[in-house]
């Protein structure tokens, strides 16, 4: 199995453009997670998803769109780049509720916004 | 919501001393998580506590979940270089984990 695989690994976007960092998972885990890592900052939750075609906000979504359209896949969406999105960006699963199991994380994605 | 506040941010050790690191609760906690990350890599999970006052080793590390499951603590005993990196708990937040700030622990050989 490849674990958690995001792509791509470094981005630099200029403000006001759009992308989507991927995230996919072949372990068949219901919980897929976005989070975003700034230095002093720990892990901060963007969104979440419990399943294939459900979706929520955690605590910082705005500027961020997802979709959960297969179990393996959690694309996340940057509408409009503002170099505040500057960060790490981490994809994570769990193989059902996400306050209970243990989360797998991918290796991350270095965004800089100019 | 519901937040994991840890403590210390930053810990500098000589290789050999202990480390501690500390996270509290407001309220109480179903079950805690512990994770490392490594400079420059992605958290990975070390361990979970579920029961009130449980007591977990994994070699140097000792994890301990509180009585009243609001806070937990993890030590390393005789550190040594390859323990450099970022501590992080978490803890559940309806049904998704808040993830506390971390304290990034530094080796000095």
């Amino acid at each position: 199995n490849a674990g958690v695989t995001q792509t791509p690994k470094f981005q630099v976007l200029k403000t006001g453009q759009s992308m989507t960092l991927q995230c996919a998972q072949d372990m068949n885990h219901e919980y897929m997670s976005w989070y975003r890592q700034d230095p002093g900052m720990g892990l901060r939750l963007i969104h979440y998803s419990v399943g294939a075609g459900i979706t929520d906000q955690g605590e910082v979504p705005n500027g961020y769109n997802v979709s959960r359209s297969t179990t393996e896949d959690f694309p996340l969406r940057l509408l409009s780049a503002a170099p505040s999105q500057t960060s790490v960006y981490f994809c994570a699963s769990s193989p059902r509720r996400g306050d209970y199991y243990e989360q797998y994380f991918g290796p991350g994605t270095r965004l800089t916004v100019t | 919501g519901q937040q994991v506040m840890q403590i210390p941010q930053y810990q500098h050790v000589q290789e050999g001393e202990d480390f501690t690191t500390y996270c509290n609760s407001s309220t109480t906690l179903s079950n805690i998580q512990w994770y490392k990350q490594r400079p420059g890599g992605h958290p990975v999970f070390l361990i979970q506590l579920v029961k009130s006052g449980e007591v977990k080793k994994q070699k140097r590390l000792t994890f301990q979940f509180g009585e009243a499951k609001k806070n937990s603590s993890l030590h390393i005993t005789a550190t040594q270089t390859t323990d450099v990196g970022t501590y992080f708990c978490a803890g559940p937040s309806g049904s998704r984990l808040t993830f506390g700030e971390g304290t990034q622990l530094t080796v000095n050989p």
